[in-house]
């Protein structure tokens, strides 16, 4: 049982580049999110999904895109890098009910 | 609009003592549920509590208790007899309830960084 993962865990991208990054859970869980953590910012939402085919945009969505084609997967794309997405993003997956959040190990991303 | 506070960037306490890290929320939904996660140096996100915006009693877990306050809607977390592997970054987050399309936003505030010392 592997929960949440999170691929890749590390990568350094040049400007312009472009890159997905997945994370798959095997938790039958309806919501999924991404977030990105930057000193002194906290983790702050990029884009969420309630359901399979479902998604919307979080607090930062800008440069962002995602897809939810299976349940168990989310993917965040990024089609032109840029420096300031350099940061670490996490994945988290939760169930319909109040219940606690799971995350990934985090990816943490180099744009030069 | 949905939002958390935390207005201590850090904090410092002694091994076996306990400390508070405040949180506020603001919320315009009923149902909620407040979570309060760590993250050692490591960087891997631990659950710690939870407190529903209907429970009564204050939830507890182990050294870590959840001062809920509804009408000031604040849910400090408070760890007592502190311990050195602590020392962490302390994040409170909220879920709203409501069940319509594209809501459920899970959000976070920007962290306490806690540091214990012996």
């Amino acid at each position: 049982n592997a929960g949440v993962t999170q691929t890749p865990k590390f990568r350094v991208l040049k400007t312009g580049q472009s890159m997905t990054l997945l994370c798959a859970q095997d938790m039958n869980h309806e919501y999924m999110y991404w977030y990105r953590q930057d000193p002194g910012m906290g983790l702050r939402l990029i884009h969420y999904s309630v359901g399979e085919g479902t998604t919307a945009k979080g607090e930062v969505p800008d440069g962002y895109n995602v897809s939810r084609l299976k349940k168990q997967n989310f993917l965040l794309g990024l089609e032109s890098a840029a420096p300031s997405q350099t940061s670490v993003y996490f994945c988290a997956t939760t169930a319909v009910i109040h219940t606690e959040a799971f995350f990934g190990q985090g990816t943490r991303l180099t744009v030069v | 609009a949905q939002k958390i506070t935390q207005t201590q960037p850090g904090m410092f306490v002694q091994e076996k003592e306990a400390v508070t890290l405040d949180c506020t929320y603001d919320t315009s939904d009923q149902s909620y549920g407040l979570f309060w996660y760590k993250q050692p140096s490591s960087g891997e996100m631990i659950f710690l509590i939870y407190q529903g915006s209907y429970d009564e009693q204050n939830a507890t877990e182990g050294r870590y208790s959840l001062n809920f306050q509804k009408a000031r809607k604040s849910a400090n977390l408070v760890i007592s007899a502190s311990q050195l592997g602590d020392s962490a970054m302390y994040f409170c987050a909220m879920r709203e309830g409501r069940r319509t399309y594209n809501t459920d936003k899970l959000i976070f505030g920007t962290g306490t960084r806690l540091q214990v010392f012996p």
